[in-house]
């Protein structure tokens, strides 16, 4: 069946402009994460939601970064006024509730200018 | 807090060599234990996790794992390199505590040579 999704695959943008990156998980899977994978900090959790319950944010690195599951479905995690330390490989992974194995996308490579 | 240590950042071994990559961990509790292998400009793909049970864990494309709770590791090994082993390898950890999210090591970049 289909994986993980992300779009866009490649993101160039100019500092203090907002982005959008979009996930589209397994269907079924209730569970989300987004992590980032930099240069001088490997791969860091972001965020992680779970069906309806509140989603555990203590990965944001700063309140420019939000993110939002719509549905129990789509993902979309947004920077504002993006700063050049946020160029990154942005990550989204999903699972089952009870499955400890997570499912990556091929990520969104974004290039803060 | 968990934390994972990988030891050598860059791996280099001889088409047909053993493969050996060292992972050590950090929990207060047993975790989870995963590799990834991640292939130039792609997400990450499941290698192998341990869980419970047997601590030897067999993966996908001839590599395996040990999970040594007196030694806090989980080493990858792979008896002989192909050259398509030639990738970045992701050791993880997660427990039930943290809502199964992941703590990465640095990652080791294995080359291979013909």
């Amino acid at each position: 069946g289909a994986g993980v999704s992300q779009s866009p695959s490649n993101k160039v943008t100019e500092k203090g402009k907002d982005v959008e990156l979009r996930c589209d998980p397994i269907s079924g899977h209730t569970a989300l994460y987004w992590y980032r994978q930099s240069l001088g900090q490997g791969l860091e959790f972001l965020i992680y939601f779970q069906g309806n319950s509140a989603p555990d944010k203590s990965g944001l690195p700063s309140d420019r970064f939000s993110a939002e599951r719509t549905g129990g479905s789509v993902s979309t995690l947004t920077i504002q006024r993006t700063q050049q330390e946020d160029s990154a490989v942005y990550l989204c992974a999903s699972t089952t509730e009870r499955e400890e194995t997570q499912y990556f996308g091929p990520g969104t490579r974004l290039l803060v200018l | 807090a968990q934390s994972v240590t990988q030891l050598g950042s860059h791996v280099s071994v001889s088409e047909g060599a053993l493969v050996l990559l060292r992972c050590n961990y950090s929990s207060s509790v047993p975790p989870y234990l995963f590799w990834y292998v991640q292939y130039p400009n792609q997400g990450l793909q499941l290698l192998l996790k341990y869980t419970t049970g047997a601590t030897l864990v067999k993966g996908i494309n001839g590599f395996e794992a040990e999970f040594k709770k007196s030694e806090t590791s989980f080493h990858l090994t792979k008896p002989s390199a192909h050259m398509s082993d030639a990738a970045e390898y992701f050791c993880a950890v997660s427990d039930v505590g943290s809502n199964y999210k992941l703590t990465f090591g640095k990652g080791t970049l294995l080359t291979v040579n013909p």
